[in-house]
């Protein structure tokens, strides 16, 4: 079946650095993928959308300027959190749904990334 | 717009108890509804779906969920739960029109079976 892989799943950095995640599809292509963001104990919060070939459209109140996603390909889609914060400090999750699929597919998720700024 | 309810943060049950975790949703047209089932600092695990046909849908690990339109809900079920069922459950909605946009969530409800 189709697999999203997300990759690192635990990162720990400096305050005042960059970190780069990314989500990769395995076996399908995906010109759309989301990022969500999930605090502890609540639920994913989108943040943005991220589409093959465009801009990313973001979600009301995700600094675009802080969270750089790039789609360069079918099958990889970037999330920088550049110049983290201790307040960055969360679980980011990303997720694609098939291309050429239904439109009542279930999304795939990524492993998730739990990153950690000190 | 779309909205998920999930009125329950944390939901005990004794193992090989039935179990019930609650979901109410809000669509302007019909709706594609899912469960996912999340484990300690992992992504999400699809559980099972409801686009049309029979209102009881039967997912992975023996969990089933019923559509109910006139609610509307999407209560998850187990007849006998297991101490690994344990773990956070999402529910999420799609408006069948909303095109290829991404799933709304609830904010999860905490599932403990206790042994």
């Amino acid at each position: 079946g189709a697999v999203v892989s997300q990759h690192p799943s635990r990162v720990i950095c400096k305050s005042g650095t960059s970190v780069k995640i990314e989500c990769r599809s395995l076996d399908f292509q995906a010109t759309t993928m989301f990022w969500y963001r999930q605090f502890p104990k609540q639920s994913l919060m989108l943040m943005a959308t991220s589409n093959e070939g465009s801009k990313a459209t973001y979600e009301q109140g995700v600094e675009k300027d802080k969270f750089l996603i790039n789609h360069a390909s079918l099958t990889l889609s970037t999330l920088t959190v550049t110049s983290a914060h201790p307040e960055d400090s969360s679980f980011y999750i990303c997720s694609a749904p098939e291309r050429g699929g239904p439109m009542n597919t279930e999304a795939f998720f990524g492993q998730g990334t739990r990153l950690t700024v000190v | 717009a779309q909205s998920v309810a999930q009125p329950e943060d944390q939901v005990n049950v004794a193992e090989g108890n039935p179990l019930t975790v609650k979901c109410t949703y809000s669509v302007s047209g019909n709706p594609y509804l899912f469960w996912y089932v999340q484990y300690p600092n992992r992504g999400l695990q699809f559980l099972l779906k409801y686009i049309t046909g029979d209102n009881l849908v039967k997912g992975s690990y023996g969990f089933e969920a019923e559509f109910n339109k006139s609610k509307p809900s999407f209560h998850l079920k187990k007849p006998s739960a297991l101490v690994s069922d344990s773990a956070l459950y999402f529910c999420a909605v799609r408006d069948i029109n909303s095109g290829n946009t991404p799933l709304v969530f609830g904010k999860g409800t905490r599932l403990s079976v206790i042994a």
